[in-house]
């Protein structure tokens, strides 16, 4: 099956600080990825949809200026989240969209800590 | 109502045993589904993809569509331990509409 990687898997930052994670679909083009936010023990919370070349679209409730996207290429989406703080910290996944099937495949996750 | 609605369980089955899933979805335009299996601490996994009416067999699963009731199942055949794990349906409508899983416990 198709792959899609994240960086870093797990992360650790103080409150105030910034973290960039990183979505790439190997194998694959994905015009669109999706974030995901996922807290112990809850279902998947999908927190934006990102379209290379275009503005995210966020859920209701998802700060923009937050958790900043950025879908520069077709197998490449950023998510930043920016000053972050201990509420903040939870597994963040993407998946992507394959273009050729529109299945749509996840990312092994992101392990944020914010202390 | 939830667009995608799953009993959340657990779902307990002895090992060798079929474990049934279901899904059940108030869009009738909905045309196509997915099963996601999710270990804890791990990120869904795509195992199924379905769009016809009817079954689609992978292995030792099967996934049943079934448009004029509006409900979506997938089967487990000869249960593992290693099949424990949450499963989660999900519509693509242009961004997945997931039910809340279904937690599965297969005992050896």
């Amino acid at each position: 099956g198709a792959v899609v990687s994240q960086h870093p898997s797990w992360v650790i930052c103080k409150s105030g600080t910034s973290v960039k994670i990183e979505c790439r679909s190997l194998d694959f083009q994905a015009t669109t990825m999706f974030w995901y936010r996922q807290f112990p023990k809850q279902s998947l919370m999908l927190m934006a949809t990102s379209n290379e070349g275009s503005k995210a679209t966020y859920e209701q409730g998802v700060e923009k200026d937050k958790f900043l996207i950025n879908h520069a290429s077709l197998t490449l989406s950023t998510l930043t989240v920016t000053s972050a703080h201990p509420e903040d910290s939870s597994f963040y996944i993407c998946s992507a969209e394959d273009r050729a099937s529109y299945e749509q495949y996840f990312g092994p996750g992101t392990r944020l800590t914010v202390t | 109502q939830k667009e995608v609605e799953q009993n959340s369980g657990p779902l307990s089955v002895p090992e060798g045993a079929i474990a049934s899933l279901n899904c059940t979805y108030s869009d009738r335009g909905s045309q196509s589904f997915f099963w996601y299996r999710q270990y804890s601490g791990k990120s869904p996994e795509l195992i199924m993809f379905i769009y016809s009416n009817g079954d689609k067999e992978d292995g030792r699963f099967t996934a049943q569509l079934n448009k004029a009731s509006q409900y979506v199942s997938l089967l487990i055949r000869d249960s593992q331990p290693s099949d424990s794990a949450t499963y989660l349906c999900a519509s693509p409508r242009g961004k997945l509409i997931f039910g809340q899983g279904t937690e599965l416990s297969v005992k050896p």
